[in-house]
């Protein structure tokens, strides 16, 4: 059973710092690894999706790295603004399954990040 | 309206009422999901449908019923429930169950009493 951790699960820094936010799981078998961000008592919005043929994807001040072979991922944050503050979730889509059967997403519990000004 | 809505927003309700949430997603997706999130939880898959069909689910107690009547709406009908059903409930959607990107509506709060 896919697990998915998040180190560490809250992180205060300073407007303007880099920061670099930890995911890791044990089934190295997955399709793909998504970044969402979620704002309190929010939906989740979708930062960064990285195919399991992928190294990173980058968008903007983000940029997500995924080692598939020593289940981990990245979430890079360059010059943070109070905006950012938020928790971040990372997911991973298994590749398993019988045809027809969905592939699942599994969640970790997520980074509470607070940039202060 | 764009992307995936849900209504209501808040929920309350005792443990003896009926009520359902509601999800539509305005995307050209043909897979919905319901997720539920508790407090200091990661998110927990409820129930996937692909092409109006139910093709997952992860041993939800039978006093959560979806329903999806079509490709674009989605519900979760609720009776009898428990204090600790007490969770946001997030519906998405994507194109295929596969490679498809899922995208998130705004969740339901749901508080039963």
């Amino acid at each position: 059973k896919q697990e998915v951790t998040q180190i560490p699960a809250a992180l205060s820094v300073p407007e303007g710092e880099n920061l670099v936010l930890n995911c890791s799981f044990t089934d190295s078998a997955i399709y793909n690894l998504q970044w969402f961000r979620q704002d309190p008592g929010k939906g989740l919005t979708s930062l960064l999706l990285i195919q399991s043929s992928q190294r990173e994807q980058t968008s903007g001040r983000l940029n997500a790295s995924l080692d598939k072979s020593s289940g981990r991922s990245t979430l890079y944050i360059a010059a943070s603004q109070p905006g950012d503050s938020a928790t971040y979730l990372c997911a991973v889509k298994g590749s398993g399954g019988s045809s027809g059967s969905a592939r699942q997403l599994t969640f970790g519990s997520g980074t509470q990040l607070t940039v202060l000004p | 309206e764009t992307g995936v809505t849900q209504t209501p927003r808040h929920l309350v309700m005792g443990m003896t009422n009926k009520k359902s949430l509601k999800c539509e997603q305005h995307l050209g997706h043909n897979a919905m999901y319901w997720y539920k999130q508790s407090a200091k939880k990661p998110l927990e898959l409820m129930f996937v449908y692909s092409l109006e069909e139910r093709v997952e689910n992860n041993s939800v107690p039978s006093r959560f019923s979806p329903e999806c009547p079509n490709s674009s709406h989605l519900f979760l009908h609720l009776h009898t429930l428990q204090p600790e059903d007490s969770a946001l409930y997030l519906c998405a959607s994507s194109q295929g169950t596969g490679s498809g990107e899922q995208y998130f509506g705004p969740g339901t709060r749901l508080t039963v009493t």
